[in-house]
């Protein structure tokens, strides 16, 4: 199957400072991708969807001046959470799908904020 | 609202035994369900999918059984080994979205020997 890359693994922040997150798809192109946000012992919550070139859609309750999306090519899209605090502490999925049906998910970043 | 319901939460089953995990969905607009398997601090993997229009899938040991009527799908995992031991999650999609997956709340499996 396609692959798709997350950078970094694992990150920890200080409250307060922003961290970005990078989706890569690197055998394919993708003009939307996703973005998951996943708590300890809960199932995957969908945040936004990325589309190339265009502003991204937020999920209900997400808020898009803390969560930043960029998807500026067709394999890269990036999650910025801006002014970190404790609860956004979390597990965030990209995913991403070339033709046909399938969505492939990345590895996870597991976001630690101190 | 959860859109896909699936039980139960958790489930412990003897090395050999069948696992079998149930889940309902509510909008008709999903015509593609998968299914994932979540090891701990890593993203899901497909295992196995199915479309309404067929009532049974298997792929080695996975099987899901498919009721449109019912809006019921499950999943049984035969001869259940301890690396089958990860968290699985149902999942719907529709068609022209197929790639925005609405998971289920997961079932955490311990298979032990």
């Amino acid at each position: 199957g396609a692959v798709v890359s997350q950078h970094p693994s694992r990150v920890i922040c200080k409250s307060g400072t922003s961290v970005k997150i990078e989706c890569r798809s690197l055998d394919f192109q993708a003009t939307t991708m996703f973005w998951y946000r996943q708590f300890p012992k809960q199932s995957l919550m969908l945040m936004a969807t990325s589309n190339e070139g265009s502003k991204a859609t937020y999920e209900q309750g997400v808020e898009k001046d803390k969560f930043l999306i960029n998807h500026a090519s067709l394999t890269l899209s990036t999650l910025t959470v801006t002014s970190a605090h404790p609860e956004d502490s979390s597990f965030y999925i990209c995913s991403a799908g070339g033709q046909g049906t399938e969505a492939f998910f990345g590895q996870g970043t597991r976001l630690t904020v101190v | 609202q959860q859109q896909v319901k699936q039980s139960p939460q958790s489930l412990i089953v003897q090395k050999g035994g069948i696992s079998i995990i149930n889940c309902a969905y509510e909008n008709t607009a999903f015509d593609y369900f998968p299914w994932y398997q979540q090891f701990p601090g890593k993203g899901p993997a497909l295992l196995i999918a199915i479309r309404p229009d067929v009532s049974e899938k298997k792929e080695g040991r996975f099987t899901i059984s498919f009721n449109k009527s019912a809006k019921q799908f499950s999943l049984h995992i035969m001869d259940s080994q301890p690396g089958d031991s990860a968290t699985y999650f149902c999942a719907a999609t529709y068609s022209g979205g197929y790639q925005k997956v609405t998971f289920g709340t997961g079932t955490k499996l311990q298979v032990i020997p």
